[in-house]
């Protein structure tokens, strides 16, 4: 089976520019959520897409939305980057009731300077 | 309000020790899911179990068991004769039905295994 892919893997912005971060989701994944990881601190939900509609959103601002298209892929975008926006992104898709739970992406690290 | 408390933050070991992550979660659910997930270095989390809430066995993989107690709200997970490529940081989360199963995560433990 195929995995999570996020891109890029690395990224530089610049405080107060907008970014879009990528995932391409196992093939049949209806479900997709996004997480924020700090260094050194478990990851935090972002929110979650089923079926191209956002189900569940954690205690972020407005400024992160995403998106979540038919060909399984999904797009997170943060705009007015803050320097505490610097972290690991991480992208887990799953199958509604799959016993397993989400698949995870390698993630894409998000440097703001 | 979910939780999830790992409060070890970091733990070493000499290779072929046994080694006990502690997790402690909050839940007001009454169906939810407890899951454990391996980082390595490479930043991928792995996953390990997954646990629902009306099932409370015990279970075993290999070096991995894990002890699931609802009566103290803990989903410990040892390493049995552990080896230098476990070391990893291990993060204990929690689903809730009532929240769209949406796994929040406790801050994770370092584990880091010494030949």
């Amino acid at each position: 089976e195929t995995g999570v892919t996020q891109s890029p893997t690395h990224l530089i912005k610049t405080r107060g520019q907008q970014v879009t971060l990528r995932c391409s989701s196992q093939s049949g994944h209806n479900t997709v959520s996004w997480y924020q990881q700090a260094l050194g601190q478990g990851p935090q939900f972002i929110f979650q897409y089923y079926r191209e509609e956002e189900n569940g959103r954690g205690n972020f601002p407005p400024r992160f939305s995403g998106l979540q298209f038919p060909n399984y892929s999904s797009e997170l975008n943060v705009n007015a980057l803050e320097l505490d926006d610097s972290a690991l992104y991480l992208c887990a898709s799953r199958l509604l009731g799959q016993p397993k739970g989400y698949t995870f992406g390698s993630g894409t690290r998000l440097t703001v300077v | 309000a979910q939780k999830v408390t790992q409060a070890q933050t970091e733990i070493s070991v000499v290779e072929k020790e046994d080694v006990t992550l502690d997790c402690v979660y909050e839940t007001r659910d009454t169906t939810y899911y407890l899951f454990w997930y391996k980082q390595p270095p490479s930043g991928e989390l792995v996953f390990l179990i997954r646990r629902n809430s009306f099932d409370e066995q015990n279970e075993i993989s290999g070096r991995y068991s894990w002890n699931f107690q609802k009566s103290t709200s803990s989903f410990n997970f040892t390493i049995t004769a552990s080896q230098v490529v476990d070391s990893a940081v291990y993060f204990c989360a929690l689903s809730e039905r009532g929240n769209n199963n949406d796994m929040r995560f406790g801050a994770g433990t370092r584990l880091t295994v010494k030949p």
